[in-house]
């Protein structure tokens, strides 16, 4: 069972465009959402994370969107350059106490392409 | 930020054969670590979980006498897939969690692309 499901598996953003990609979660006991970006060939990147109890967080030309109720958090990329074109991860995992080491769980990954 | 390395970054084997596969938290102490697996346009795989100087926990359906995992100190795990088979052609990525951060910030290697012909 999918843990985080992420949406869309693919988007395709003008320069200067702004990227939205989307995750929704069902177990209350995690606390903690990292995104992550990823090109080819390479390791995943740590993008940005935030914790519930914040509803939004933003770093530069990303932002995260927090909605605790609804279980769904998002990543916007304002201004998309073709540089930001990647694989993006969202991911949750829960506090870090007794047998739980903090595994992350995944969403499936949306491919964003950038066009100039 | 936090930097962890992997090596080797490609590794060519024949089948049958034993690859070692590590994994480095450069400037911080990784008390867990993280073993994935990825394929081609998919997301990451957890493999299994590294404690220092404990035991791995392995994810359902992942052969730990294939995937043999030592986390020997808190700086260093290492993944050794035995007996290797075309069937573990795949890129394997590692993480490492920050012992000291306050959440779970974990950073990942470059990962190692594994061919076994």
């Amino acid at each position: 069972q999918q843990q985080v499901k992420q949406s869309p598996q693919s988007l395709i953003v003008q320069k200067g465009g702004i990227s939205i990609i989307n995750c929704a979660y069902e177990n209350t006991a995690f606390d903690y959402f990292p995104w992550y970006q990823q090109f080819p060939g390479k390791g995943p990147a740590l993008l940005i994370a935030i914790r519930p109890d914040v509803s939004e967080k933003k770093e530069g030309r990303f932002t995260i969107s927090f909605n605790k109720s609804a279980k769904q958090f998002s990543l916007h990329i304002m201004d998309s350059q073709p540089g930001d074109s990647a694989t993006y991860f969202c991911a949750a995992s829960m506090p870090i106490r007794g047998s739980t080491l903090g595994r992350l769980y995944f969403g499936r990954g949306t491919q964003l392409t950038v066009w100039p | 930020g936090a930097v962890v390395s992997q090596h080797p970054s490609r590794v060519i084997c024949k089948s049958g054969t034993s690859v070692k596969i590590e994994c480095r938290s450069l400037d911080f102490q990784a008390t867990t670590m993280f073993w994935y697996r990825q394929f081609p346009k998919k997301s990451l795989m957890l493999m299994a979980t590294s404690n220092e100087g404990s035991k791995a926990t392995y994810e359902q359906g992942v052969e730990k006498d294939k995937f043999l995992i030592n986390h020997a100190s808190l700086t260093l795990s290492t993944l050794t897939v035995t007996s290797a088979h075309p069937e573990d052609s795949s890129f394997y990525i590692c993480s490492a969690r920050d012992s000291l951060a306050g959440y779970n910030e974990q950073f990942f290697g470059p990962g190692t692309r594994l061919t076994v012909l």
